[in-house]
């Protein structure tokens, strides 16, 4: 079974610039994950999607940051304009269905604003 | 939001030792999850905890979850270096989400 594929590996951009991310979670899992992962710290929510919609996006800041799961599937995060607080690791997660399933992980997006 | 708090924030051991980390939470937990992650690498899942004091095992590793499903620990016995990694502990729900980890090394 395939994992959850993120893209891309790494990013480094300037600050005020935009980024996106895109996350492909594992087939058939409803629910999707975006995570920001700042270094030396435990994984923080943004925003859950369960299919094509928004179930939590309260820790999202959206006077940035946006994400949408077209068709309930692949997802894409984008920052714009980034900051530089906004360098960490993006990690995309997804499970079957819902809470209480286990959440598989992708390698991440290491994002440096400079 | 709240957070689960874990303790403690580092654990440097000799390999051999014994190690233990413990996730508490201000409010009753209806489940709680373990993940293990790896230098450079993302979280993987361990084991999720669901009744009153219920204790898992994992080989080497022990995960129990408290009476008043308040607080959880994971104990691993005889570390070894593949054990090197930081472990989170993770709750239900979206503003109870991951500890901050406890991050373990091991001496050969």
């Amino acid at each position: 079974e395939a994992g959850v594929a993120q893209s891309p590996r790494y990013k480094i951009i300037e600050k005020r610039q935009s980024v996106a991310f895109w996350c492909n979670p594992i087939s058939g899992h409803a629910t999707l994950y975006w995570y920001q992962q700042i270094l030396g710290q435990g994984p923080k929510l943004l925003i859950q999607f369960q299919n094509n919609g928004v179930v939590d996006d309260s820790q999202l800041p959206k006077d940035r940051f946006s994400a949408e799961r077209l068709k309930g599937v692949d997802s894409t995060l984008k920052i714009q304009p980034a900051k530089l607080e906004d360098s960490a690791v993006y990690l995309c997660a997804s499970s079957l269905n819902g809470d209480t399933d286990t959440q598989y992980f992708g390698p991440g997006t290491r994002l440096t604003v400079l | 939001g709240q957070q689960v708090m874990q303790i403690p924030q580092y654990q440097h051991v000799q390999e051999g030792e014994d190690f233990t980390t413990y996730c508490n939470s201000s409010t009753t937990l209806s489940n709680i999850q373990w993940y293990k992650q790896r230098p450079g690498g993302h979280p993987v899942f361990l084991i999720q905890l669901v009744k009153s004091g219920e204790v898992k095992k994992q080989k080497r590793l022990t995960f129990q979850f408290g009476e008043a499903k308040k607080n959880s620990s994971l104990h691993i016995t005889a570390t070894q270096t593949t054990d090197v990694g930081t472990y989170f502990c993770a709750g239900p729900n979206n503003d109870m989400r991951f500890g901050a980890g406890t991050r373990l090394t091991v001496k050969p």
